[in-house]
Order: C-alpha cells, then structure tokens, then sequence
C-alpha cells in the first residue's frame, strides 16, 4: 500500500488561509469517506483534527476544515494563528482491514 | 480522561525480540478497537496493525505480517504488540491508537524501539 501524497511543505503568514492536499486512489480515499487529518507538534504524539472527511472533534477550533472531491482529500485552516505550525498527516482507510498515512506536511506560519 | 501509556521499547539487535504494551484507562477498554501505529525517526506515520474489540480480528501491515503479533488482554485494560525478526527499517516510535469513527481519536505517548547491533 503507497502513502497518500502530500505537499512536503506549505507556509502561510497570520490572518491566512491555508490548504493541504492529500492525494490517494479510488481503493483509498477516493473509495471510502473514512479521512482523517492529524496535527503533531515536533517530538510530541499526533492529535485527532478531522475524521469522517469533514468531521471536527470536540474542542477542534472551526478554523480548520476537511473536505474530498475524488481521489484528493483536503484540510483547510483559516485564520492561520502561530500555534498552528505543526506537521499535518492524513490518514484513510484503505480497505482489508489497512490503513494509509500521507507523508506529512510541515506548516510554517511566516 | 483518557489515558494511553505505551511501555516496553528499547534497544534491540537486529533478528530479536521485543514486547510493546499500552495500558489503557479512562474508558471501556474491551469496547474499542485498538492499533497501533509507528514513526521512523524524521519520517512520517505508518499503520503497523490493529485488533478487534475482543481480540478475534487481528490485522497488520504487509511490512510485518509474519513478524509482528498484536493482542490484548480486556481484563487488564493492556494492548500488546509482540515483535519478532526486526530489522533496521522497524526502528520507529510505537504509538498505540484508539480507534474510533475510523480515526484515531487518542494516542499514546510513544515508545521508541532502536534496532541496531
């Protein structure tokens, strides 16, 4: 099974909006609306930010949003704030009891 | 709260063995699936394998299928990940994970694993 394709890099100033992509197939995130998206800040465990596509966990601020159209899953944060410098990883389900990571994406807020 | 405490990692010779466990707290235990999921140093995140609520169902990721076994023990709250032959590439910090609404909605710590001679 082959990661999810995520941009290595992505930066935003304050105020912004960024996005980071997540590019998949139709056995993957294309075939099931089981995406997640992770926030994980450096030597610390990932944290849950979006599951189910476009789902927000509780205590999730809204500034960040999920979406999919096709094989490419989506995370959005709004309002980019300094706190929100992390890597950023997506996850799907794959089918066969197997799940998929992408590569991380490091935020940089400039 | 939800706790989830991995234990057990260390340094291991490559071909040896070695025996994770995550003691779990705050929640049902026995009615969540369980997994666990592992990061090579300065790279990304990999499933590593999963376990059903009662330990019937049991998955792993191409890369250790053979190799690794994953089990749990509902009386003792604990998930467990034996690991055999390791090799260089299983290097990693292991986090187990809940799994619910297909995410992964807490995380353990992580134990590092080092395979080296």
């Amino acid at each position: 099974q082959s990661a999810l394709t995520q941009p290595r890099s992505v930066s935003g100033s304050p105020g912004q909006s960024v996005t980071i992509s997540c590019t998949g197939t139709s056995s993957d995130v294309g075939g099931h609306n089981y995406v997640s998206w992770y926030q994980q800040y450096p030597g610390k465990a990932p944290k849950l930010m979006i599951y189910d596509v476009t789902k927000r966990p509780s205590g999730v601020p809204d500034r960040f949003s999920g979406s999919k159209s096709g094989n490419t899953a989506s995370l959005t944060i709004s309002g980019l704030q300094a706190e929100d410098e992390a890597d950023y990883y997506c996850c799907s389900y794959a089918g066969s009891y197997t799940w998929v990571f992408g590569g991380g994406t490091e935020l940089t807020v400039l | 709260e939800v706790q989830l405490v991995d234990s057990g990692g260390g340094l291991v010779q490559p071909g040896g063995s070695l025996r994770l466990s995550c003691a779990a707290s705050g929640f049902t235990f026995s009615t969540y699936a369980m997994h666990w999921v592992r990061q090579a140093p300065g790279k990304g995140l990999e499933y590593v394998s999963a376990i059903s609520t009662n330990g019937a169902g049991t998955y792993y990721a191409n890369s250790v299928k053979g190799r690794f076994t994953i089990s749990r023990d509902n009386s003792k709250n604990t998930l467990y990940l034996q690991m055999g032959s390791l090799r260089a590439e299983d290097m990693a910090v292991y986090y187990c994970a809940r799994y619910s609404s297909s995410s992964y909605d807490y995380w353990g710590l992580g134990t590092l694993v080092t395979v080296s001679s």
